[in-house]
């Protein structure tokens, strides 16, 4: 089955500066990769994502890089700011729908 | 946009009853959806899929006879915990999704706790 992992597990950065998560995954038939934002005790949402017949997707200060050959993808978060401090999941999914979710990125934002 | 509805948001039991935990999709049909475990500070874990009209899809290791999925309709899908132990106080998360070019929807999270 899909196996996804995802660096670093925890990011401290301080307000205005860049974060990447970097995720890797092992299945070729994977084509779809979103990205959710869960903050403590709520539920994961989507922040943006990204398919496998595009290279990169930017939404404002968020985006989003894909590298099909090398098998892993990356989340840029520019101009960070303290709300963005959240626990950020990567996945990655197949046509047959399952999502195979990466172990998290506590990212933190230092005033 | 996409709702998923999920009730309760949390519940606490005692050992050996039942919980069921209710999943909606309120503004499209969902032939599909999907069961989450969480426990604190981890990853959310697949337990299983959930078919509408047919049997669910367990994940390896996950048993069938304690977490029953019923699907009876295209809106609704249902998670009962039969006969839960401590050891089963998580986040349970469902989630589906409208279009095979959405991306997930989750409903709100049970945080179940079993004393």
């Amino acid at each position: 089955g899909e196996n996804v992992e995802q660096h670093p597990s925890t990011l401290s950065v301080q307000e205005g500066d860049s974060a990447v998560i970097k995720c890797t995954y092992s299945d070729s038939a994977s084509n779809y990769f979103p990205w959710y934002k869960q903050e403590l005790g709520k539920r994961p949402q989507l922040i943006i994502d990204i398919r496998s017949n595009v290279g990169e997707k930017k939404d404002q200060r968020i985006a989003v890089t894909l590298n099909k050959t090398a098998k892993h993808f990356s989340l840029h978060i520019t101009e960070t700011q303290p709300e963005d401090s959240a626990v950020y999941f990567c996945a990655a999914n197949t046509n047959a729908g399952k999502s195979t979710f990466g172990d998290g990125t506590t990212l933190t934002v230092k005033p | 946009g996409a709702v998923v509805s999920q009730h309760p948001s949390w519940v606490i039991c005692k050992s050996g009853t039942s919980v069921k935990i209710e999943c909606r999709s309120l503004d499209f049909q969902a032939t599909t959806m999907f069961w989450y475990r969480q426990f604190p500070k981890q990853s959310l874990m697949l337990m299983a899929t959930s078919n509408e009209g047919s049997k669910a899809t367990y994940e390896q290791g996950v048993e069938k006879d304690k977490f029953l999925i019923n699907h009876a309709s295209l809106t609704l899908s249902t998670l009962t915990v039969t006969s839960a132990h401590p050891e089963d106080s998580s986040f349970y998360i469902c989630s589906a999704r409208p279009q095979v070019s959405y991306g997930y929807t989750f409903g709100s999270g049970t945080r179940l706790t079993v004393v």
